[in-house]
């Protein structure tokens, strides 16, 4: 059973621009949740997504959104970009919300803004 | 509001000796308590999860974790360490305001010595 995937793995981006980010979950895994990971701050919760909706999110600015679609693959989008946006970013994927699944993570992409 | 604390940012264990890694939660209700490990690049496998029932559980690679209320800990620990334990391990609770997201520790990172 495939896990994750989150593409790409790495990205490099000047400050100013944008990026978008994909993440695919488990096969029959209907919620997907966002993290950011940076050592200052450690896992931050950025938005979780169900049934095309987002549901929740995080105390994050407003250069930060996503998106989910009817397949429940998800994108998230971060706008002019800023240094403090390089972290890692973390997707994580669960039947549907719920406090007791466990999430599964994804391997991340990395996003460096230069 | 919930909160995470994990004591020791790092520690370190010769090879074959106890692993043990503290955690504390705060949080109103019953909490969901749940264990994750980072390996470098890589992004966070579940180790295991308490959220009901028994209060010891046991995970994957040999890790098990109890439950202690009177303690608010949620201690995880391993008989026996393994080189291929050096990784970072956070602890997570589960938010009960309503959203389901996960509230991460600071991590501790654990080294195994030869």
């Amino acid at each position: 059973k495939a896990g994750v995937t989150q593409t790409p793995r790495y990205l490099i981006k000047t400050r100013g621009q944008q990026v978008t980010l994909s993440c695919s979950p488990i096969s029959g895994h209907r919620s997907v949740s966002w993290y950011q990971q940076t050592p200052g701050q450690g896992l931050q919760f950025l938005f979780e997504y169900f049934s095309e909706t987002q549901r929740n999110k995080g105390n994050f600015p407003g250069r930060f959104s996503g998106r989910q679609f009817s397949n429940s693959r998800s994108e998230m989008n971060v706008s002019t970009l800023e240094l403090g946006d390089s972290a890692l970013y973390l997707c994580a994927s669960s039947p549907e919300p719920g406090r007791d699944y466990g999430y599964t993570f994804g391997s991340g992409t990395r996003l460096t803004v230069v | 509001a919930q909160s995470v604390t994990q004591l020791g940012s790092h520690v370190s264990v010769s090879e074959g000796a106890l692993v043990l890694l503290r955690c504390n939660y705060s949080s109103s209700v019953p909490p969901y308590l749940f264990w994750y490990v980072q390996y470098p690049n890589q992004g966070l496998q579940l180790l295991l999860k308490y959220t009901t029932g028994a209060t010891l559980v046991k995970g994957i690679n040999g890790f098990e974790a109890e439950f202690k209320k009177s303690e608010t800990s949620f201690h995880l620990t391993k008989p026996s360490a393994h080189m291929s334990d050096a990784a970072e391990y956070f602890c997570a609770v589960s938010d009960t305001s309503g959203t389901y997201k996960y509230i991460f520790g600071t991590g501790t990172r654990l080294k195994v010595l030869a």
